[in-house]
């Protein structure tokens, strides 16, 4: 059973478009993580949000947690070929001492 | 750019070899992982570690082991290598971060093949 969705796994779109990935589970997370990974390379840390209804800008990159903690998403305005990689959002659930639940990523390609 | 390094890159094995699979990190975490990772599926955790001496086995069964003997090294092993072991594997370790919430550095995986 998977604890987070990811939708949709693979999106292929032109620079200049927006974007939205989902991750959503039943299930409540104390936070929430995005992480970016390409080909060849371990992911990468882009944000961590913690409280519910927590909205996080990180240049063209917006980040939500849900109001009830238990969905994400992620916007990319006006997308670039430098955005292409793998999403994956994690979640972190009470006390676990920084293990975390990752969903099975968005695969993303920005053609020029 | 985290200062965590895992070697082989690459490595292509027979069925029944035994293999080490090195990963170290240079920023004195105490916590590291293991993960497994398939193409189009999500990071399996299957083993953790909290500091030296403490190993504890995660979501995913692994027939792998680990080993904690110094903070900055974290090696995985595999005793007798199959082909359903082929995979891309992941070390990790992790701090707290600003947010309170421990944030994890990821080293560049081993993708290991075994014929």
């Amino acid at each position: 059973t998977q604890l987070l969705e990811q939708s949709p796994q693979f999106l292929s779109i032109q620079e200049g478009e927006n974007l939205t990935v989902y991750c959503n589970s039943s299930s409540v997370f104390s936070s929430l993580q995005w992480y970016r990974q390409e080909p060849g390379e371990g992911p990468v840390l882009l944000v961590t949000v913690v409280t519910g209804g927590e909205v996080k800008k990180l240049k063209r990159l917006t980040f939500q947690f849900g109001d009830a903690r238990k969905d994400s998403s992620l916007h990319i305005t006006a997308a670039q070929p430098g955005d292409t990689g793998l999403y994956l959002c994690a979640g972190a659930r009470g006390n676990q001492g920084g293990k975390l639940i990752f969903g099975q990523g968005t695969e993303l390609s920005v053609k020029p | 750019e985290a200062d965590i390094y895992q070697t082989p890159r690459y490595l292509v094995i027979g069925t029944g070899k035994k293999i080490t699979l090195e990963c170290s990190q240079t920023m004195g975490h105490d916590k590291m992982y293991w993960y497994q990772q398939d193409p189009g599926m999500e990071l399996h955790l299957i083993h953790y570690s909290y500091g030296v001496n403490s190993t504890e086995k995660g979501d995913l069964s692994s027939e792998s082991t680990v080993s904690r003997i110094r903070t900055e090294h974290f090696p995985l092993t595999l005793e007798s290598a199959r082909p359903s072991h082929t995979s891309q594997y992941l070390c990790a370790s992790s701090e707290l971060g600003t947010s309170g919430i421990d944030e994890q550095f990821f080293g560049p995986g081993t993708r290991l093949t075994v014929l």
